[in-house]
């Protein structure tokens, strides 16, 4: 099984800063990740898929990149509705899919 | 556009089996590959298993030995049965689609609200 791991677990940034949040994955998994926002309460909603492509509907203030094992997803400037936590997942193992641990995104 | 939406008992006792339905709205099931996922309370997601249209499936070898999903296309819904659940199981449980079309993708774009399933005599 391919081992998603999430950093930091907390990220704590100010309206209007950048975040930037890590994934790693145990084994190269390619360009085979997808990103995903959740919400208290809520589902989750499809951010980045093939680690740099942005879902339909998704502001360009969120960005992802990397591929092999090292991934990022960056938020330019954050919005009072990007408070939330964000999962990363890989499909390099389909139908295997597993999830990292997830970053929380709180207010500073 | 397309909707999901899960149902089926909220509290289940330990070693009975639990199970749910995925009702497809707005669009058909047919051509989709279709999953469940899980997220016990204050922890991360894991997916449980995928069914295509035409009833293949695949589970996570985690859980493979008690899952068992089942599509219904007349109905436009698929179904989880998890079996000897014990506390652990306690989670929201999530079904989801697939984006790819005829294919699988692995990449989740359609996602129901969820429903809470709590394990417990």
């Amino acid at each position: 099984e391919i081992v998603m791991t999430q950093s930091p677990a907390t990220l704590s940034v100010s309206p209007g800063e950048r975040a930037t949040l890590s994934c790693r994955a145990s084994q190269s998994v390619s360009s085979n990740l997808a990103w995903y926002q959740q919400k208290p309460g809520q589902a989750p909603r499809l951010l980045i898929y093939g680690a740099s492509t942005r879902a339909t509907g998704i502001p360009a203030r969120f960005s992802g990149s990397g591929s092999g094992t090292e991934f990022t997803l960056t938020i330019s400037s954050l919005q009072s509705e990007d408070f939330a936590v964000y999962y990363c997942q890989q499909y390099n193992n389909w139908p295997g899919l597993t999830f990292g641990g997830g970053t929380k995104v709180e207010i500073k | 556009q397309v909707q999901l939406q899960e149902s089926g008992p909220g509290l289940v006792k330990p070693s009975e089996t639990l199970s749910l339905t995925c009702t497809v709205s707005g669009g058909s099931i047919s051509s989709y590959y279709w999953s469940w996922i899980r997220q016990p309370p204050g922890k991360g997601l894991e997916w449980i298993g995928y069914i295509y249209y035409s009833g293949s499936t695949n589970y996570n070898p985690s859980l493979k030995s008690r899952v068992t999903i089942s599509v219904d296309t007349s109905k436009n819904q698929f179904s989880l049965k998890l079996s000897s659940v014990t506390a652990a199981d306690t989670a929201v449980y999530y079904c989801a689609r697939d984006r790819g079309y005829y294919y699988g993708s692995g990449i989740m774009d359609v996602w129901g609200k969820g429903t809470t399933v709590t394990v417990s005599s």
